[in-house]
């Protein structure tokens, strides 16, 4: 089984609005990841958590906040966003960061 | 650092007729190279991966690719494609010691009937 579930599938939010996205697996991987991606792009990696910590942030602006609260879930809070973060936001996950990942099936953000 | 290319932007070809898609990568240090599909609206599928062994890899859904790393491509091949393969296709390169998977920009095949 290599499922990633992502919620909410879509997400609408206005520019003062506080929202959050989920991700959850339960093959025991160890690292899980946030990746962006906007229309006719691939995907950007945003963070990388292992082991529960952050490893890599890659100078993604505060109003977006990574947090793991246990090894099966990963979660991407949102403050303050702008229209240009209207995009696929994707995780991933994978047994170790050296690892195959495995992606989600991603939650489409429009922020007005 | 590596990076990806993909040569073709969009590949358009006709159910039953071979197709591939070409990507080539470069980077300074051992590699695995990975293909992932994309379907409308959806997430990244794995199609098939390089680690290590046979340069010949075979994936899901009848695709395979060949690693060549005189070359430094990472081709992907299909005998005889169905309109359900219309999707984006991305070719994807990790170092061996490194997490951080980059994507290249993607192809996007389209079967007509």
């Amino acid at each position: 089984d290599t499922e990633v579930t992502q919620t909410p599938k879509h997400l609408v939010m206005g520019m003062t609005n506080k929202k959050s996205l989920k991700c959850e697996q339960h093959m025991g991987h160890r690292a899980m990841y946030w990746y962006k991606q906007k229309a006719k792009k691939p995907p950007e990696l945003m963070f990388v958590y292992s082991y529960e910590k952050l490893s890599i942030n890659e100078s993604v602006p505060s109003r977006f906040s990574p947090e793991c609260p246990n090894s099966s879930l990963l979660n991407l809070h949102l403050h303050a966003l702008q229209p240009e973060d209207s995009a696929l936001y994707l995780c991933a996950s994978s047994q170790d960061w050296e690892d195959t990942q495995y992606f989600g099936p991603g939650t489409r953000l429009t922020v007005l | 650092a590596q990076s990806v290319t993909q040569l073709d932007s969009q590949v358009p070809v006709f159910e039953e007729a071979p197709v591939e898609l070409r990507c080539n990568y470069s980077s300074s240090v051992s590699v695995y190279l990975f293909w992932y599909v994309q379907y409308p609206n959806q997430g990244l599928q794995l199609l098939l991966k390089y680690l290590s062994g046979s340069t010949l890899v075979k994936g899901i859904n009848g695709f395979e690719a060949e690693f060549n790393k005189s070359q430094t491509s990472f081709h992907l091949r299909k005998p005889s494609v169905h309109i359900s393969d219309t999707a984006e296709y991305f070719c994807a390169v990790k170092g061996t010691s490194y997490g951080k998977l980059t994507f290249g920009q993607g192809t996007i095949l389209t079967v007509h009937p």
